[in-house]
């Protein structure tokens, strides 16, 4: 398996589940990102890990907590959310040390809260 | 901070036609990258093309080019010979270069995006 895969690809919760979305990539790379996407909005960045250490956190909610244990995996822990959160969560990695480098993404996970 | 606009929400084009989908971006860099991006109905974001500020020539890849006006601060992505695979959403992206200098020991690439262009092509 290559490349950046993201599961499950469709989650539907309540407000109080708690649930994790998971990414994986197989491309070597040292730096992964959590983006949300709602519909009629940009991409918003919410989380980045490089070498495994998180560097930035754009004033996301607690309810969303990111995990990433080594460079090749990263989740995002989810509890109760907000129907606002509903989103298209998409991860992707990138080779931190060159200027420039090109982010590969998953396909995303479609949450639906109800 | 950086902000990009992209003025057109959908675009239409036939099938063997050109097609032009606009970006404009607010930074006050001197140095920077910026990207098109696609996404089509299967939601993975896949790298149309890049460009380098420091860079006058404009990026061509094939059927995809761009019209990078740096004083204008304008980052326009030209699709000739447009074909039916080319329906998608397409995102115009910013990147700090300097994001990429080390900080405390890490580096890493923060992507900035506009709202998106959705184009048909139609046959």
């Amino acid at each position: 398996e290559t490349g950046v895969t993201q599961t499950p690809r469709h989650l539907v919760m309540g407000m109080t589940n708690k649930k994790s979305l998971k990414c994986e990539q197989h491309l070597g790379h040292n730096a992964m990102y959590w983006y949300k996407q709602s519909a009629k909005k940009p991409l918003e960045l919410m989380f980045v890990y490089s070498l495994e250490e998180r560097v930035e956190n754009n004033s996301v909610p607690s309810r969303f907590s990111p995990e990433c244990p080594n460079s090749s995996h990263l989740f995002l822990h989810l509890h109760t959310l907000q129907p606002e959160d509903s989103a298209l969560y998409l991860c992707a990695s990138s080779q931190a040390v060159t200027g420039g480098a090109e982010a590969f993404f998953g396909q995303g996970t479609r949450l639906t809260v109800v | 901070a950086q902000t990009v606009t992209q003025s057109q929400p959908e675009m239409s084009v036939q099938e063997a036609e050109t097609v032009t989908l606009s970006c404009t971006y607010d930074t006050s860099e001197s140095n920077y990258y910026l990207f098109w991006y696609k996404q089509p109905p299967s939601r993975q974001m896949i790298l149309v093309i890049r460009q380098e500020a420091y860079k006058q020539q404009n990026a061509t890849e094939n059927r995809f080019s761009v019209n990078f006006q740096k004083a204008a601060k304008s980052f326009s992505l030209k699709i000739s010979d447009s074909q039916l695979g080319d329906t998608a959403m397409y995102f115009c992206a910013f990147m700090r270069s300097e994001l990429w200098a080390n900080a405390g020991g890490t580096s890493y690439g923060k992507l900035t995006f506009g709202q998106g262009t959705i184009l048909t092509v139609h046959p």
